[in-house]
């Protein structure tokens, strides 16, 4: 079955440490993005990718880092410099029309829950 | 600067009532419209995606409906069963060649048996 795999499910990380958040995909699509979730409010978006070798900053990039080497594959970095970090991650990918934004609805993978320890 | 709002932010309702929930955006120059379901400390699931062009879309007993120019959309569910108990998202997508969904914070649902 095609779909979003998300890794690890649960993550704890210690102060000052970086750690990687996997996200790899099976439905060839092109777009892929990260978001995140805090308690009781909607999702934020941190980076996003239309091809390999290529990414975007979103709204909250600031503490975290991206690369995109693989279509399949878009892993997060949370660094030490993000200050607060504790928070629900979601991955997505959708496909990209030539001519503009997708005209399909996203794919979500289902989150890792990161913990500052 | 796109702002998106779900009212309520919470609703609790017998089985087998239909509901409505809401959802409104700032800015009418949007691509698309998507409603979603979470569990909790699960991803979302894609419910319903509207384009800017249409007016509604219907699965099963759910119903969206988009007025772009008042910056509405409304979900419908009907004859709700408990396992309709979740958040539904609303999120909208730009009008740029980017693929970003601003979300709304949720409505949080609850059905009693």
């Amino acid at each position: 079955d095609g779909g979003i795999t998300q890794s690890p499910k649960y993550l704890f990380r210690k102060e000052g440490q970086n750690v990687t958040l996997s996200c790899e995909q099976n439905l060839n699509h092109d777009a892929m993005y990260w978001y995140r979730q805090d308690p009781g409010q909607g999702l934020r978006l941190i980076y996003y990718s239309q091809i390999v070798n290529d990414f975007q900053k979103g709204d909250i990039a600031e503490g975290y880092s991206v690369s995109r080497e693989k279509k399949e594959s878009f892993p997060l970095t949370v660094t030490s410099a993000q200050k607060n970090p504790t928070a629900f991650y979601l991955c997505a990918s959708s496909i990209l029309d030539a001519t503009g934004p997708p005209n399909y609805g996203y794919t979500f993978g289902s989150g890792t829950r990161l913990t500052v320890v | 600067k796109q702002e998106v709002t779900q009212i309520p932010a919470a609703l609790s309702v017998p089985e087998g009532e239909n509901l409505v929930l809401n959802c409104s955006f700032t800015d009418s120059a949007i691509y698309n419209l998507q409603w979603f379901r979470q569990d909790p400390g699960k991803g979302l699931t894609s419910l319903l995606l509207i384009q800017s062009s249409q007016r509604e879309q219907t699965s099963g007993r759910l119903n969206a409906s988009l007025d772009k120019s008042s910056g509405r959309s409304t979900l419908y569910i009907a004859a709700s069963q408990p396992g309709d108990s979740a958040t539904y998202l609303c999120a909208v997508c730009g009008s740029g060649n980017t693929g970003k969904l601003i979300f709304g914070q949720g409505t949080t649902l609850q059905v009693k048996p």
